[in-house]
């Protein structure tokens, strides 16, 4: 039972270098969700989808971009990667007035 | 905008003690949800407990229950006969109880971290 799956774990950038942070859920969720957790604090809405086709801005979403072309797959893409964007981002799923599932995180630090 | 405030950045108890984790927030909505998280060093995030704003009746969760004040917006969490595994930091959230999805995004406080001693 995989649950939310994000991939890769650990990563390194350069900045201005570009990355697709990967989540995938077998779980037949409508609800996606990125965050991201900056240290000591805690995590902050990006982007979110509520189906396939259909995304949305949350409360930080300068400098990254979803889709979501199928239920399970929800990529958020850096394109030009900043300093500021060093952090531990956390993908999350759920059913409409459930719970959210959230995958173990990447960490993702800019040099 | 709703915000959740956890003014404790750090506690510790003594294992098999009980400690109450503090959380209070700000809303202009009647109907919501809140939650405590537990994210231990594995970085995982792990529901502890939730409440549903319009219940009454305090959340339980076998050691771990809270204490819902909707008036005062405050949500505390309390842990009985704490254990070495509680160790973690602990994030309190919000969730509107709205139709459209994205008004089902979460709102976190800053967390608090636990410690437990042995």
């Amino acid at each position: 039972n995989a649950g939310v799956t994000q991939t890769p774990k650990f990563r390194i950038l350069k900045i201005g270098q570009s990355m697709t942070l990967q989540c995938t859920q077998d779980m037949n969720h409508n609800y996606m969700y990125w965050y991201r957790q900056d240290p000591g604090m805690g995590l902050k809405l990006i982007y979110y989808s509520v189906g396939a086709g259909i995304t949305d801005k949350g409360e930080v979403p300068n400098g990254y971009n979803v889709s979501r072309s199928t239920t399970e797959d929800f990529p958020l893409r850096l394109e030009l990667a900043a300093p500021s964007q060093t952090s531990v981002y956390f993908c999350a799923s759920s059913y409409p007035k459930q719970p959210q599932h959230f995958g173990d995180g990447t960490r993702l630090s800019i040099l | 905008a709703q915000t959740v405030t956890q003014s404790q950045p750090e506690m510790s108890v003594q294992e098999a003690e009980t400690v109450t984790l503090s959380c209070t927030y700000d809303t202009s909505e009647s109907d919501y949800y809140l939650f405590w998280y537990k994210q231990p060093p594995s970085r995982q995030m792990i529901l502890v407990i939730r409440q549903e704003a319009y219940k009454q009746q305090n959340a339980t969760e076998n050691r771990f229950s809270v204490n819902f004040q909707k008036a005062a917006k405050s949500f505390s969490l309390k842990i009985s006969d704490s254990q070495l595994g509680d160790a973690a930091m602990y994030f309190c959230a919000y969730r509107s109880a709205g139709e459209k999805g994205g008004s089902e995004k979460l709102v976190f406080g800053k967390g608090m971290k636990l410690t437990v001693n042995p």
